[in-house]
């Protein structure tokens, strides 16, 4: 079974702070890994994508991927109360076959003034 | 600049009737997911489709369950003689390429299936 594996939190931080969130995956043979960030009775918003090792910044997200150790992190700095959501991990295993996803289950962020 | 519309926001069946799913992908893009989400879960992949074909249906379910994407219209996931147990939010997600450059998926607003 391929599985994507996050905390499901809630991951509680302050206003300003760094919130610093993970995801393992387990097929050694995955190629890209994207971060969605999902409003409760929403529907999932891409915040980034990563394909290299090393990080990726864009704003006040990083993410973060090493393919060895079969992680990837999302860091938000400065947060702020609306970055609050759960943001779900995205892994394509299957570079052969589209880009379809297997999503871990989320890790929801509460962000506290 | 349309994004992936998706219709109806919401749906109430009774057991046993019908349902019809429409996903209309974003402009230039003609790769198609959709994906279940059931209530306090992760979103699971069903079906991949481009235009006249399906590519992967691996995770739909066997029985009661299609999903078609005609040369011309919106791809329309089908749920025959519905079941309680099909309650859930259903997205369509579309990207341009399926793989190399331009491969992220987007995701349309959902479909809020009620069976009652």
């Amino acid at each position: 079974q391929k599985e994507v594996e996050q905390n499901s939190g809630p991951l509680s931080v302050p206003e300003g702070a760094i919130a610093s969130l993970n995801c393992t995956y387990s097929d050694r043979g995955s190629q890209s890994f994207f971060w969605y960030r999902q409003y409760s009775g929403k529907s999932p918003e891409l915040i980034m994508f990563i394909y290299s090792n090393g990080d990726k910044e864009d704003g006040r997200f990083t993410a973060q991927l090493n393919k060895a150790s079969q992680y990837v992190s999302l860091l938000i700095r400065d947060s702020q109360p609306s970055d609050s959501a759960t943001y779900l991990c995205a892994v394509n295993m299957d570079y052969n076959a589209g880009n379809m996803l297997t999503f871990g289950g989320g890790t929801r962020l509460m962000v506290k003034p | 600049n349309a994004g992936v519309m998706q219709n109806p926001r919401h749906l109430v069946r009774r057991r046993g009737q019908e349902a019809r799913l429409r996903c209309s992908p974003m402009k230039g893009h003609s790769h198609v997911y959709w994906y279940r989400q059931l209530p306090e879960e992760g979103l699971k992949f069903m079906v991949y489709l481009q235009k006249e074909n399906i590519i992967d249906e691996s995770g739909m379910p066997k029985e009661r369950f299609s999903a078609e994407f005609p040369k011309e219209g919106p791809s329309i996931l089908r749920i025959q003689q519905v079941v309680r147990g099909d309650s859930a939010a259903y997205f369509c997600a579309s990207s341009r390429n399926d793989r190399g450059a331009n491969t992220e998926a987007f995701f349309g607003q959902g479909t809020r299936l009620t069976v009652v």
